[in-house]
């Protein structure tokens, strides 16, 4: 247990839907992150918050769009996905920048 | 801009032999240096990092690494391998940018 929830696990969507990814944390963590990580690929970072503020977007295309409402939940939105975007999402969460970040189990996403 | 390089995508060992997963890095400033593991349908959990001080560091699971500055390298290493072991590897980096950035994973295969 890493003290990061992401649901839900397993996601399948088509590419006309609309869905969001969860993730919760209940450690007291100042910042989290969404990162993509896709088979035979290095773990790509999406999106970075501090402190609840977007710090960091890492050319992510506009279909994705980060909610950070508090300091514990983050949200991924997807809509209109394309096939390419099948992978394991995965979030995770630090105390500050500079510290060690703690994973949730990701969430597998799967377009059809 | 900062990177880390895991040059082997697989490495195999007899269980009860020492393995080393090697990383080297590239950054400006001092290092902060992370190793993690994933295992399979998890997200990543963190091993071990180097901040300052002793270049051997201990971790999780019987799990050491050296920083060796003058190589640039942060290579992962435990004494005698066990087939529960057998996992993905990521060795992490943060520079002056405050940004943490993932080698492309070293798979290990630890055999009966």
């Amino acid at each position: 247990e890493t003290g990061v929830t992401q649901t839900p696990r397993h996601l399948v969507m088509g590419m006309t839907n609309k869905k969001s990814l969860k993730c919760e944390q209940h450690l007291g963590h100042n910042a989290m992150y969404w990162y993509k990580q896709s088979a035979k690929k290095p773990l790509e970072l999406m999106f970075v918050y501090n402190f609840k503020e977007q710090t960091e977007n890492n050319s992510v295309p506009s279909r994705f769009s980060p909610e950070c409402p508090n300091s514990s939940h983050l949200f991924l939105h997807l809509h209109t996905l394309q096939p390419e975007d099948s992978a394991l999402y995965l979030c995770a969460s630090s105390p500050g920048s500079n510290q060690p970040q703690h994973f949730g189990d990701g969430t597998r996403l799967s377009i059809l | 801009a900062q990177s880390v390089a895991q040059p082997e995508d697989q490495v195999n060992v007899a269980e009860g032999n020492p393995l080393t997963v090697k990383c080297t890095y590239s950054v400006s400033g001092n290092p902060y240096l992370f190793w993690y593991v994933q295992y399979p349908n998890r997200g990543l959990q963190f091993l071990l990092k180097y901040i300052t001080g002793d270049n051997l560091v201990k971790g999780s699971y019987g799990f050491e690494a050296e920083f060796n500055k003058s190589q640039t390298s942060f290579h992962l290493k435990k004494p005698s391998a066990l087939v529960s072991d057998s996992a993905l590897y990521f060795c992490a980096v943060i520079g002056a940018g405050n940004m943490l950035t993932f080698g492309g994973g070293t798979r290990l295969m630890v055999k009966p």
